[in-house]
């Protein structure tokens, strides 16, 4: 059983604060870590695929780091909105995974106006 | 371009009634399909995952089952529900990349 754990399981800040959450992988047999952003009674969208270790990715206000040699991944939120409240999930893809995505549990961010 | 359909996208059965979701790609060929659940309070788990007509490949044992009739469909079943099949459900296609794709998911409530 593969084990992928986000934290914080939650977590309230003010607009205009920065924040960040932890996913952390299987550093063996690596192939890819997905990061999803996930709103209620929505699919969940893709922020970010990320393959090597070191990769950094941005996309507006968020951004990623991945560490494949220790197993574990920040997402980082700049300057927070109202609209980033969503659940931020990430999955992690093993080289032995058949294309199967396993996910954390998520951290669900509230951002207060 | 690619888009994926679910349907319906709520359904609340009584403890006991059959199950019927169905799941379909527009725009790919081939594509890997999986089943994915959330229940309360929890991540989204794998149910099942398919690479192509007729594979099912099922993550965990459970009340439920799936089928991939054509191509480009898959559909989740079952003879009986129980309370604990609510949840939400979502399909997934992924194709050579790695990347996946979520459907709009459904919300089944079992009372």
């Amino acid at each position: 059983i593969l084990n992928v754990e986000q934290s914080p399981q939650s977590l309230h800040v003010q607009e205009g604060d920065s924040t960040n959450f932890t996913c952390s992988f299987p550093s063996s047999n690596f192939y890819a870590l997905h990061w999803y952003r996930w709103e209620t009674a929505k699919s969940p969208e893709a922020l970010f695929v990320m393959t090597l270790n070191g990769d950094e990715k941005k996309k507006g206000r968020i951004s990623a780091t991945l560490n494949t040699k220790e197993g574990y991944s920040y997402l980082y939120i700049k300057g927070s909105q109202p609209e980033d409240s969503a659940t931020y999930l990430c999955a992690y893809w093993g080289t032995g995974s058949a294309r199967q995505l396993t996910f954390g549990s998520g951290t669900q961010l509230t951002v207060l106006p | 371009s690619q888009t994926i359909h679910q349907w319906p996208a709520t359904l609340v059965q009584p403890v006991g009634s059959p199950l019927s979701l169905e799941c379909t790609v527009e725009g790919t060929s081939n594509p890997n399909l999986y089943w994915y659940r959330q229940a309360a309070g929890r991540g989204l788990q794998l149910l099942f995952y398919s690479v192509g007509i007729g594979q099912i490949s099922s993550e965990v044992p459970q009340n439920l089952s799936a089928s991939r009739p054509q191509d480009r469909q898959f559909i989740l079943s079952s003879k009986k529900l129980l309370l604990s099949d609510s949840g939400f459900y979502l399909c997934a296609w992924s194709g050579a990349g790695v990347e996946q794709f979520f459907g709009p998911g459904t919300r089944l409530t079992v009372l």
